[in-house]
């Protein structure tokens, strides 16, 4: 089965020190990797996304992720935490091919709380 | 205007109720999603509509019935439902084009329904 693991509930950092937050995906054929925060009583707001091409994604906000396909992970990673960097974040998977390109799998979610 | 509105913000009905939800947005998009969102898990995918027309339905029970009259509307008519339905209810839409499936979604923020 295709699935998405965010292995931390809850990532506890620092103003201003390094924030990663892991995701690793089990779907086959070369996906599309997603992604998306969260803030409280918010919808979903799109970070950055894999497609093809350098391993390192520069998103907005100052987020970047790290595509790693050997290790089939896309870690999201931010060189200074700011406390209004504390939401939830999503990790989401997009077959590249099938009858299910139109679905994004998504992980169970991080919450990052920083403190001042 | 890259935005995906959704209304009413909150809903609360009865069991016995007729209500619905409208998402809109005019950026173009020509795939258009439903999902439900419990507290501090991922999105649910429910409805996904191409072209105004019905792709996806994930086995979503008939007493949520989406509409999609035109390509920048997308509603989800309530009827019956039960106090498990209160959720989170998020629109979201991305640009659709034949072999491509890398385009990110864009949310809205969701209705939040409660059921009595």
């Amino acid at each position: 089965a295709q699935s998405v693991a965010q292995p931390e509930d809850q990532v506890n950092v620092a103003e201003g020190n390094p924030l990663t937050v892991k995701c690793t995906y089990s779907v086959s054929g070369n996906p599309y990797l997603f992604w998306y925060v969260q803030y409280p009583n918010r919808g979903l707001q799109f970070l950055l996304k894999y497609i093809t091409g350098d391993n390192l994604v520069k998103g907005s906000y100052g987020f970047e992720a790290e595509f790693n396909k050997s290790q089939t992970s896309f870690h999201l990673k931010k060189p200074s935490a700011l406390v209004s960097d504390s939401a939830l974040y999503f990790c989401a998977v997009r077959p590249r091919y099938g009858g299910a390109t139109n679905k994004l799998i998504f992980g169970t979610g991080t919450l990052l709380a920083v403190q001042p | 205007d890259t935005e995906v509105t959704q209304t009413p913000k909150h809903l609360v009905m009865g069991m016995t109720n007729k209500k619905s939800l409208k998402c809109e947005q005019h950026m173009g998009h020509r795939a258009m999603y439903w999902y439900k969102q419990k507290a501090k898990k991922p999105p649910e995918l429910m409805f996904v509509y191409s072209y105004e027309k019905l792709s996806i339905n994930e086995s979503v029970p008939s007493r949520f019935s989406p509409e999609c009259p035109n390509s920048s509307l997308l509603n989800l008519h309530l009827h019956a439902l039960q106090p498990e339905d209160s959720a989170l209810y998020l629109c979201a839409s991305s640009q659709e084009r034949l072999g491509v499936s890398y385009n990110e979604q864009f949310f809205g923020p969701g209705t939040r329904l409660t059921v009595l």
